[in-house]
């Protein structure tokens, strides 16, 4: 159980354009799902909190112009880099909360290389 | 400045022999879990600890939770190279968000 998907799981776009990332809770509701950035060999950086039917609250320091995220269901939640620009590659990983403790369970991340 | 610090950053060892990663911070957490992250995936949870003093066993891995619920360690018994990866822990200090530690980049050599 607690399976989350992301897609895509690649994704090479030109500066200018923008890229829509998706991520599913594949076998139970996520009220609240998580978006994270990874740069090489380091640890997750929270970028926002994805709520179902309600805004997302971003952590300090993310243009939420900029990183739009729609949490559409209780099991899809969508993160879209408007504009992106080569200093918005990265891995994007995101995550479902569920469970009594506040267990998180990670999609397999998308790695965004814009070029 | 990190909430929860984790040491060491890396970790080097040949298959066989045993390691432990520590995961310290000066706050309370209600519950701490350990993640294991190979390149290029997501973390996959390995284990939540929430008692004080809570120790588990997973296989070869056995994660501790201090009395205090402030600190956590994780040791390995005889490594093995499939045990390379990228190790986190996270703690939940009364919020709906994780705290993570830096990460510990695991290679154990056969």
């Amino acid at each position: 159980g607690a399976v989350v998907s992301q897609h895509p799981s690649r994704v090479i776009c030109k500066s200018g354009t923008s890229v829509k990332i998706e991520c599913r809770s594949l076998d139970f509701q996520a009220t609240t799902m998580f978006w994270y950035r990874q740069f090489p060999k380091q640890s997750l950086m929270l970028m926002a909190t994805s709520n179902e039917g309600s805004k997302a609250t971003y952590e300090q320091g993310v243009e939420k112009d900029k990183f739009l995220i729609n949490h559409a269901s209780l099991t899809l939640s969508t993160l879209t880099v408007t504009s992106a620009h080569p200093e918005d590659s990265s891995f994007y990983i995101c995550s479902a909360g569920t469970g009594s403790y506040n267990e998180q369970f990670f999609g397999p991340g998308t790695r965004l290389t814009v070029l | 400045t990190q909430l929860l610090e984790q040491s060491p950053q890396f970790l080097s060892i040949q298959e066989g022999e045993n390691l432990t990663v520590y995961c310290n911070s000066s706050s309370v957490f209600s519950s701490l879990q350990w993640y294991r992250q190979e390149p290029g995936e997501g973390p996959v949870l390995l284990v939540t600890v929430v008692t004080g003093g809570e120790v588990k066993k997973l296989k070869r891995l056995t994660f501790q939770f201090g009395d205090a619920r402030k600190d956590s360690s994780l040791h390995i018994t005889a490594a093995q190279p499939g045990d390379t990866g990228l190790y986190l822990c996270a703690g939940d200090n009364y919020d709906y968000k994780l705290s993570f530690g830096a990460g510990t980049t695991v290679t154990v050599r056969a």
